[in-house]
């Protein structure tokens, strides 16, 4: 089955500069690499996803990019706040198909907790 | 929208008793979601419903079942609590069937 491993599992930068956590997964089938941010006694919240028809997406400060024939899928956070402090997790299934009996298993990282110096 | 919503948000179980936990949504998502997050284990999927009426089993199955009561409502629940399942639980919901989507605020159960 699908196994993601994600690296690092602790980042401290300083407020201003860029972070960057990178992904890999094993199974070459999967089209879909979501990325969740995860604060402190709440529920993951999903905050930017990319599809394998696509190599790169931006919204704002942060950014994803997806290299299939590494399989590798990073987030990138530029301009680093404060209240970018959490736990990130990335993840990967197959969309639309039936993957193992089990059609949206979402297979996730076991997480990386960022941290931002004011 | 309230999003989805989880009750209990916490509950301390003895081994062997049984409880259901609750999760709604108003998005008029078509899948919904059971999560267990472990320490170091991250995220993994329990049991999931891809539309009303239909159940699937996840990576990590046994000791629970579920029910898709109707399109906002899906409940897990554990006939006979084991420590192993001391985790917290949550629940999500999406439009499609890729998994994830919006995430409830969780539930932190601990059995004894």
């Amino acid at each position: 089955g699908e196994n993601v491993e994600q690296h690092p599992s602790t980042l401290s930068v300083q407020e201003g500069d860029s972070a960057v956590i990178k992904c890999t997964y094993s199974d070459s089938a999967s089209n879909y690499f979501p990325w969740y941010k995860q604060e402190l006694g709440k529920g993951p919240q999903l905050i930017i996803d990319i599809r394998s028809n696509v190599g790169e997406k931006k919204d704002q400060r942060i950014a994803v990019t997806l290299n299939k024939t590494a399989k590798h899928f990073s987030l990138h956070i530029t301009e680093t706040q404060p209240e970018d402090s959490a736990v990130y997790f990335c993840a990967a299934s197959l969309s639309g198909v039936n993957y193992g009996g089990s059609q949206g298993n979402l297979i996730f990282g076991k997480g990386t907790k960022l941290s931002v110096k004011p | 929208n309230a999003g989805v919503t989880q009750t209990p948000k916490f509950q301390v179980l003895k081994t062997g008793q049984s409880m259901t936990l609750q999760c709604a949504q108003d998005m008029n998502h078509n899948s919904m979601y059971w999560y267990r997050q472990d320490p170091g284990m991250g995220l993994r999927l329990i049991y999931y419903s891809a539309s009303e009426g239909t159940t699937d089993k996840g990576e990590v199955p046994n000791g629970y079942n579920v029910s898709r009561l109707n399109k906002r409502e899906f409940s897990l629940r554990l006939e006979s609590a084991a420590p192993s399942q001391t985790s917290v639980y949550f629940c999500a919901s999406s439009f499609g069937t890729s998994g994830g989507g919006l995430f409830g605020p969780g539930t932190r159960l601990t059995v004894l």
